[in-house]
């Protein structure tokens, strides 16, 4: 079966600090996204993207930037982390230019404090 | 960007009802449709989808949706929930071709034993 795995699942960081968020797949995907899942607001796309070393904005880009390095390898990065980035962080990926089933990984949820 | 709503937020049914979760979309072009599902502390999982073909699609669970295009919907259904059902619901939607997933809101749905 399909894994996504993302590095931690809870995580605490201060304002203004450099925030890493990691996600692994392992079944060869081309597509990998970061998502926000906020109560009430549902899932919102931060980034995606479909191959190596390419991404693109989604929803919610600003205050974020991503880097896909790697294939198998997403990871989200927030500059200079903020009270209001304070949120359920999930990765997903999947196969082929229709995305016909997202796989996600359990979520990281990030506490700014 | 596309707009996905689901108006209903919480939906609390004894075992045995009938469920009927409503979802929009604000594409007129030709879209995927989908319905994910988040039980109690899992990850977020593929319920249904709809690509092309028979607009009355069913899932795992017993659970079905119908696409009516003429209103831009894809409600879910399933005629007898059971309190394993109880989780919380997204419908997405990608435009067809593009490998971006936007979500709703999400309609919490607790079963009541």
């Amino acid at each position: 079966d399909v894994k996504v795995t993302q590095s931690s699942r809870y995580l605490v960081k201060r304002t203004g600090e450099k925030v890493f968020l990691e996600c692994v797949q392992d079944m060869d995907h081309e597509n990998m996204f970061w998502y926000r899942q906020d109560p009430g607001l549902g899932l919102r796309l931060i980034y995606f993207s479909y191959d190596v070393k390419m991404k693109e904005k989604g929803d919610i880009p600003e205050g974020y930037s991503v880097s896909r390095e790697k294939k198998e390898r997403f990871s989200l990065i927030l500059e200079s982390a903020s009270t209001n980035q304070t949120s359920m962080y999930l990765c997903a990926s999947c196969k082929g230019r229709q995305c016909e089933k997202l796989f996600f990984g359990s979520g990281t949820q990030l506490s700014v404090l | 960007a596309q707009s996905v709503s689901q108006h209903n937020h919480h939906v609390i049914l004894s075992e045995a009802a009938s469920l009927e979760l409503g979802c929009n979309y604000s594409y007129g072009g030709t879209v995927n449709l989908f319905w994910y599902v988040q039980y109690p502390g899992q990850h977020l999982q593929l319920l249904l989808k709809y690509f092309s073909g028979d607009p009355l699609v069913k899932g795992i669970k017993g659970f079905e949706a119908e696409f009516i295009k003429s209103k831009f919907s894809f409600n879910l259904r399933k005629p007898s929930v059971q309190w394993s059902d109880t989780a919380e619901y997204f419908c997405a939607v990608n435009e067809y071709g593009a490998n971006n997933l936007f979500f709703g809101t999400g309609t919490r749905l607790t079963v009541i034993p």
